[in-house]
């Protein structure tokens, strides 16, 4: 089954401790993302990636670091949390970021930093 | 500042009715229009999309009709049904689609 596959689904974490969301698509796409959703505030791209090892920011970075040493993943990293970065996570992969082709997301990767 | 507004947060609708969701868009380099549907628990999946060549796009019982003039783009669901009970996100993108800008979100109920 085509899919972009999100882990953890849930992560309850303490301010400061380093962790990494991880994001795995199996449609051989060129474009992955990462976003975050936030009430009233829609989805907000934090980094995109438009192939292996060339990623760029979106509009809400800070805090935030991704890599893309494969084409199928693109882990979100997050050095230090802050509870400011509380939200509900998506990645979303396309088949190329250079036309418009519909996003396939992942089930989302729920945060809470206290 | 968001650069697509979308209007209203929440509505209900009554089984067979019509759902009318608002979007307004400020960037006029923006080139394409989906819509995305979301349901609680999971993300958000491509519904239906249109690009400024065209006025209105069709897809079974969801339409979007699309106002360049205006800056401003709706989906309207025809016959609405519980199922369709969900969160809506409107979105544009520019410069060949790798930077997709989402609205606020709408959260459709439909009452049976």
């Amino acid at each position: 089954e085509a899919q972009v596959t999100q882990n953890p689904r849930y992560l309850i974490t303490v301010t400061g401790k380093k962790l990494t969301v991880t994001c795995s698509q199996n449609m051989n796409h060129e474009y992955m993302s990462w976003y975050r959703q936030d009430p009233g505030l829609g989805l907000r791209q934090i980094y995109y990636s438009m192939n292996v090892e060339v990623t760029d920011k979106g509009d809400v970075p800070e805090g935030y670091k991704v890599s893309r040493k494969e084409k199928r993943n693109f882990p979100l990293i997050l050095e230090s949390p802050s509870p400011n970065q509380t939200s509900l996570y998506f990645c979303a992969s396309s088949l190329s970021g250079r036309n418009n082709y519909g996003y396939t997301f992942g089930s989302g990767t729920r945060l809470t930093v206290v | 500042q968001q650069q697509v507004k979308q209007s209203p947060q929440s509505l209900i609708v009554q089984k067979g009715g019509i759902s009318i969701i608002n979007c307004a868009y400020e960037n006029t380099a923006f080139d394409y229009f989906p819509w995305y549907q979301q349901f609680p628990g999971k993300g958000p999946a491509l519904l239906i999309a249109i690009r400024p060549d065209v006025s209105e796009k069709k897809e079974g019982r969801f339409t979007i009709s699309f106002n360049k003039s205006a800056k401003q783009f709706s989906l309207h669901i025809m016959d609405s049904q519980p199922g369709d009970s969900a969160t809506y996100f409107c979105a544009a993108s520019r410069n060949a689609g790798n930077m997709l800008t989402f609205g606020g979100g709408t959260r459709l109920m439909v009452k049976p």
